[in-house]
């Protein structure tokens, strides 16, 4: 049984470009949620998913942000015109239902120079 | 509101004693899960243990134990003789059952480094 994947682990790019991150979760999890890292502190919140249907997406950071899961397996996190504020750890966690445990993948790390 | 706090930014230790990372949460609801992950250098998370807020039993798994505490809303987590391979930040989180399991909380954790 693998456990969560995220791609790319480290992505380094300029102040004004897109970014996408991609997130496949364990198969068979229901629930997908993103959260964000940032030095120092813990994983903070953006949005999550049940199956295809994202059910809340208000915390993420700016309309700049935006998430989908269209099959309701794999999920991407995508930024727009990024900024150096937007450099963190960026950590996709899934679990079986909304009572279990989520577990986290390695997460991917940006750079926004 | 939900709140997790962990004071403790950072302890060390040396190898083989005994250390108590706190933790103590805030909730308005009934029903909650309390956790703990550790995240090593690399980065990933890692899931050490999950709690219902009507178990209150302490639990022990190998070296590492949690002490469960509703009247002081504490969820402490206590690693015996400790080992360099401990080195890591650890977090301890709060899910709210009542709206749907609510995402997780987060304290902002606590760097243990464990000297050889």
């Amino acid at each position: 049984d693998t456990g969560v994947s995220q791609d790319p682990r480290h992505k380094i790019t300029k102040r004004g470009q897109n970014v996408t991150f991609r997130c496949d979760p364990i198969s068979e999890h229901n629930r997908l949620y993103w959260y964000r890292q940032t030095l120092g502190q813990g994983p903070e919140f953006l949005t999550y998913f049940q199956n295809e249907a994202q059910l809340e997406k208000s915390r993420l950071l700016s309309d700049r942000f935006s998430a989908e899961r269209p099959k309701g397996s794999f999920s991407t996190l995508e930024i727009q015109r990024t900024e150096q504020g937007d450099s963190a750890m960026y950590l996709c966690a899934s679990s079986l239902s909304p009572q279990e445990t989520q577990y986290f993948g390695p997460g991917t790390r940006l750079l926004v120079l | 509101a939900q709140k997790v706090t962990q004071a403790q930014t950072e302890i060390s230790v040396v190898e083989k004693e005994d250390v108590t990372l706190d933790c103590v949460y805030e909730t308005r609801d009934t029903t909650y899960y309390l956790f703990w992950y550790k995240q090593p250098p690399s980065g990933e998370l890692v899931f050490l243990i999950r709690r219902n807020s009507f178990d209150e039993q302490n639990e022990i798994s190998g070296r590492y134990s949690w002490n469960f505490q509703k009247s002081t809303s504490s969820f402490n987590f206590t690693i015996t003789a400790s080992q360099v391979v401990d080195s890591a930040v650890y977090f301890c989180a709060l899910s709210e059952a009542g709206s749907g399991n609510t995402p997780l909380v987060f304290g902002k954790g606590t760097r243990l480094s464990v000297i050889a």
